[in-house]
Protein backbone atom coordinates (compact mmCIF):
# COMPACT_ATOMS: atom_id res chain seq x y z
CA UNK A 1 0.00 0.00 0.00
CA UNK A 2 1.04 3.54 -0.72
CA UNK A 3 2.09 5.40 2.38
CA UNK A 4 1.82 9.70 2.21
CA UNK A 5 3.35 10.70 5.47
CA UNK A 6 2.93 14.47 6.51
CA UNK A 7 5.04 15.88 9.21
CA UNK A 8 2.28 17.28 11.49
CA UNK A 9 -1.30 16.97 12.54
CA UNK A 10 -1.77 19.95 14.21
CA UNK A 11 0.39 22.94 13.88
CA UNK A 12 0.06 26.34 15.63
CA UNK A 13 1.76 29.22 14.41
CA UNK A 14 2.15 32.70 14.73
CA UNK A 15 1.46 35.17 11.81
CA UNK A 16 5.07 36.26 9.82
CA UNK A 17 6.09 32.70 11.09
CA UNK A 18 8.14 30.94 8.36
CA UNK A 19 6.42 27.16 8.45
CA UNK A 20 7.60 24.57 7.05
CA UNK A 21 5.57 21.56 6.21
CA UNK A 22 6.82 18.17 4.99
CA UNK A 23 5.56 15.08 2.94
CA UNK A 24 6.86 11.44 2.32
CA UNK A 25 5.67 8.62 0.25
CA UNK A 26 7.44 5.63 0.41
CA UNK A 27 5.79 4.03 -2.97
CA UNK A 28 8.75 6.05 -6.07
CA UNK A 29 6.10 8.11 -7.48
CA UNK A 30 6.73 10.57 -9.53
CA UNK A 31 4.55 13.02 -9.06
CA UNK A 32 3.81 15.56 -5.42
CA UNK A 33 1.57 17.76 -4.47
CA UNK A 34 0.00 20.00 -2.13
CA UNK A 35 -3.46 21.27 -1.91
CA UNK A 36 -5.21 23.25 0.58
CA UNK A 37 -8.53 22.72 2.34
CA UNK A 38 -11.62 25.43 3.15
CA UNK A 39 -15.13 24.64 3.97
CA UNK A 40 -17.15 25.60 0.94
CA UNK A 41 -13.83 25.71 -1.36
CA UNK A 42 -13.01 22.82 -2.05
CA UNK A 43 -9.41 21.44 -2.56
CA UNK A 44 -7.36 24.07 -4.26
CA UNK A 45 -3.72 23.13 -5.79
CA UNK A 46 -1.07 25.23 -4.30
CA UNK A 47 1.85 23.63 -5.95
CA UNK A 48 2.92 20.38 -7.48
CA UNK A 49 6.25 18.76 -8.85
CA UNK A 50 6.85 15.97 -11.58
CA UNK A 51 10.31 15.29 -10.65
CA UNK A 52 13.13 16.00 -8.33
CA UNK A 53 14.17 20.02 -7.95
CA UNK A 54 11.30 19.98 -10.46
CA UNK A 55 8.24 22.57 -9.98
CA UNK A 56 5.10 23.92 -11.07
CA UNK A 57 2.66 26.32 -9.58
CA UNK A 58 -0.82 25.20 -9.04
CA UNK A 59 -4.18 27.63 -8.68
CA UNK A 60 -3.24 29.49 -5.17
CA UNK A 61 0.74 29.71 -5.58
CA UNK A 62 0.67 33.05 -3.73
CA UNK A 63 2.31 33.12 -0.47
CA UNK A 64 4.10 29.65 -0.68
CA UNK A 65 7.04 27.71 -1.87
CA UNK A 66 7.97 24.11 -2.05
CA UNK A 67 10.75 22.58 -2.37
CA UNK A 68 11.69 18.65 -3.70
CA UNK A 69 15.32 17.70 -3.00
CA UNK A 70 14.47 14.10 -2.78
CA UNK A 71 12.04 12.45 -4.75
CA UNK A 72 10.35 10.86 -1.53
CA UNK A 73 10.12 14.51 -0.12
CA UNK A 74 7.80 17.20 -0.98
CA UNK A 75 7.68 20.22 1.56
CA UNK A 76 5.75 23.37 1.30
CA UNK A 77 6.90 26.64 3.38
CA UNK A 78 4.71 29.41 3.67
CA UNK A 79 7.40 32.27 4.12
CA UNK A 80 5.52 34.56 6.00
CA UNK A 81 2.42 32.77 7.70
CA UNK A 82 -1.08 34.90 7.69
CA UNK A 83 -4.64 34.44 9.55
CA UNK A 84 -5.70 33.52 5.97
CA UNK A 85 -3.49 30.88 5.59
CA UNK A 86 -5.22 28.77 8.43
CA UNK A 87 -6.40 26.13 6.74
CA UNK A 88 -6.11 21.85 6.08
CA UNK A 89 -2.83 21.33 4.23
CA UNK A 90 -2.79 18.29 2.04
CA UNK A 91 0.15 16.16 0.74
CA UNK A 92 -0.21 13.77 -2.22
CA UNK A 93 1.56 11.51 -4.71
CA UNK A 94 0.65 9.95 -7.83
CA UNK A 95 2.75 7.51 -10.69
CA UNK A 96 3.34 9.26 -13.35
CA UNK A 97 5.31 9.90 -15.70
CA UNK A 98 2.94 13.00 -16.39
CA UNK A 99 0.76 13.99 -13.91
CA UNK A 100 -2.28 14.51 -15.09
CA UNK A 101 -4.77 11.24 -14.74
CA UNK A 102 -3.11 9.20 -12.16
CA UNK A 103 -5.22 8.27 -9.17
CA UNK A 104 -3.62 10.51 -6.40
CA UNK A 105 -2.71 8.88 -2.58
CA UNK A 106 -3.18 11.30 0.14
CA UNK A 107 -1.78 11.90 3.54
CA UNK A 108 -4.09 12.38 6.58
CA UNK A 109 -3.46 16.10 6.43
CA UNK A 110 -2.15 18.92 8.81
CA UNK A 111 -4.34 21.66 10.30
CA UNK A 112 -2.35 24.94 10.46
CA UNK A 113 -3.43 27.61 12.56
CA UNK A 114 -1.98 31.10 12.06
CA UNK A 115 -2.48 32.82 14.66
CA UNK B 1 -18.87 27.44 -11.25
CA UNK B 2 -16.74 24.29 -10.91
CA UNK B 3 -16.08 21.96 -13.62
CA UNK B 4 -17.13 18.91 -11.62
CA UNK B 5 -20.15 19.89 -9.76
CA UNK B 6 -21.35 17.30 -7.25
CA UNK B 7 -25.02 17.03 -5.85
CA UNK B 8 -26.59 17.04 -2.87
CA UNK B 9 -23.77 19.43 -1.20
CA UNK B 10 -24.54 17.89 2.12
CA UNK B 11 -26.89 15.37 2.95
CA UNK B 12 -28.22 13.29 6.55
CA UNK B 13 -29.79 10.18 6.43
CA UNK B 14 -30.75 7.36 8.54
CA UNK B 15 -28.57 3.95 9.40
CA UNK B 16 -30.45 1.67 6.54
CA UNK B 17 -31.76 4.31 3.62
CA UNK B 18 -30.05 4.44 0.21
CA UNK B 19 -29.21 6.83 -1.52
CA UNK B 20 -27.15 8.23 -4.63
CA UNK B 21 -24.75 11.20 -4.91
CA UNK B 22 -23.86 12.87 -8.29
CA UNK B 23 -20.89 14.19 -9.91
CA UNK B 24 -21.43 16.12 -13.30
CA UNK B 25 -20.39 17.83 -15.93
CA UNK B 26 -20.21 19.77 -19.59
CA UNK B 27 -16.74 17.78 -20.26
CA UNK B 28 -15.72 14.70 -21.11
CA UNK B 29 -13.35 12.77 -18.77
CA UNK B 30 -10.94 9.54 -19.83
CA UNK B 31 -11.96 8.42 -15.98
CA UNK B 32 -13.48 9.84 -13.03
CA UNK B 33 -12.02 8.81 -9.53
CA UNK B 34 -14.26 8.69 -6.32
CA UNK B 35 -12.66 9.77 -3.15
CA UNK B 36 -14.29 9.47 0.73
CA UNK B 37 -12.69 11.74 2.90
CA UNK B 38 -13.33 11.12 6.94
CA UNK B 39 -13.45 13.87 9.24
CA UNK B 40 -9.66 14.51 9.72
CA UNK B 41 -8.22 12.49 7.96
CA UNK B 42 -7.04 12.66 4.03
CA UNK B 43 -9.20 11.37 1.03
CA UNK B 44 -8.70 7.78 0.40
CA UNK B 45 -9.70 6.68 -3.19
CA UNK B 46 -12.67 4.04 -3.82
CA UNK B 47 -12.73 3.26 -7.58
CA UNK B 48 -11.94 4.79 -10.87
CA UNK B 49 -14.13 4.54 -14.11
CA UNK B 50 -12.71 4.36 -16.84
CA UNK B 51 -15.11 3.18 -19.88
CA UNK B 52 -18.68 4.65 -20.55
CA UNK B 53 -21.43 3.17 -19.13
CA UNK B 54 -19.04 1.08 -17.13
CA UNK B 55 -20.39 -0.08 -13.34
CA UNK B 56 -17.77 -0.85 -10.88
CA UNK B 57 -19.06 -2.16 -7.26
CA UNK B 58 -17.62 -2.29 -3.77
CA UNK B 59 -19.47 -4.26 -1.25
CA UNK B 60 -22.40 -1.77 -0.33
CA UNK B 61 -21.23 1.15 -2.68
CA UNK B 62 -21.86 1.11 -6.60
CA UNK B 63 -20.02 3.53 -9.33
CA UNK B 64 -21.24 4.19 -12.49
CA UNK B 65 -19.73 6.22 -15.02
CA UNK B 66 -22.48 7.74 -17.97
CA UNK B 67 -22.12 6.68 -21.47
CA UNK B 68 -20.81 10.20 -22.87
CA UNK B 69 -18.35 10.08 -19.49
CA UNK B 70 -19.21 13.33 -18.53
CA UNK B 71 -20.89 12.26 -15.09
CA UNK B 72 -20.77 9.11 -12.64
CA UNK B 73 -22.99 8.62 -9.84
CA UNK B 74 -22.31 6.55 -6.36
CA UNK B 75 -25.62 4.75 -5.14
CA UNK B 76 -25.20 3.43 -1.49
CA UNK B 77 -27.21 0.75 0.05
CA UNK B 78 -27.97 0.33 3.44
CA UNK B 79 -25.89 3.10 4.85
CA UNK B 80 -24.06 2.79 7.57
CA UNK B 81 -22.22 5.31 10.03
CA UNK B 82 -19.15 4.35 8.95
CA UNK B 83 -19.82 5.58 5.38
CA UNK B 84 -20.59 9.00 6.78
CA UNK B 85 -17.04 11.49 5.30
CA UNK B 86 -16.84 13.91 2.34
CA UNK B 87 -17.56 12.24 -1.14
CA UNK B 88 -15.36 13.51 -3.82
CA UNK B 89 -15.17 12.46 -7.73
CA UNK B 90 -12.08 13.63 -9.59
CA UNK B 91 -10.59 13.60 -13.30
CA UNK B 92 -8.80 15.18 -15.86
CA UNK B 93 -11.08 16.68 -18.92
CA UNK B 94 -9.97 15.68 -22.40
CA UNK B 95 -9.65 18.99 -23.54
CA UNK B 96 -7.33 20.18 -20.36
CA UNK B 97 -4.18 21.06 -22.47
CA UNK B 98 -2.89 21.62 -18.56
CA UNK B 99 -3.53 17.94 -17.93
CA UNK B 100 -4.50 18.33 -14.28
CA UNK B 101 -6.53 16.34 -12.02
CA UNK B 102 -9.59 18.74 -11.05
CA UNK B 103 -12.04 17.93 -8.02
CA UNK B 104 -15.39 18.68 -7.74
CA UNK B 105 -16.63 20.01 -4.46
CA UNK B 106 -17.95 17.30 -2.32
CA UNK B 107 -20.62 15.96 -0.80
CA UNK B 108 -20.70 16.00 3.11
CA UNK B 109 -22.94 12.58 3.88
CA UNK B 110 -23.93 12.02 7.89
CA UNK B 111 -25.28 8.59 8.68
CA UNK B 112 -27.38 8.36 11.65
CA UNK B 113 -27.62 5.55 14.02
Amino acid sequence: DVKVTQSSRYLVKRTGEKVFLECVQDMDHENMFWYRQDPGLGLRLIYFSYDVKMKEKGDIPEGYSVSREKKERFSLILESASTNQTSMYLCASSLGPGWGSYEQYFGPGTRLTVT
Amino acid sequence: TQLLEQSPQFLSIQEGENLTVYCNSSSVFSSLQWYRQEPGEGPVLLVTVVTGGEVKKLKRLTFQFGDARKDSSLHITAAQPGDTGLYLCAGVPLDDAGNMLTFGGGTRLMVKP
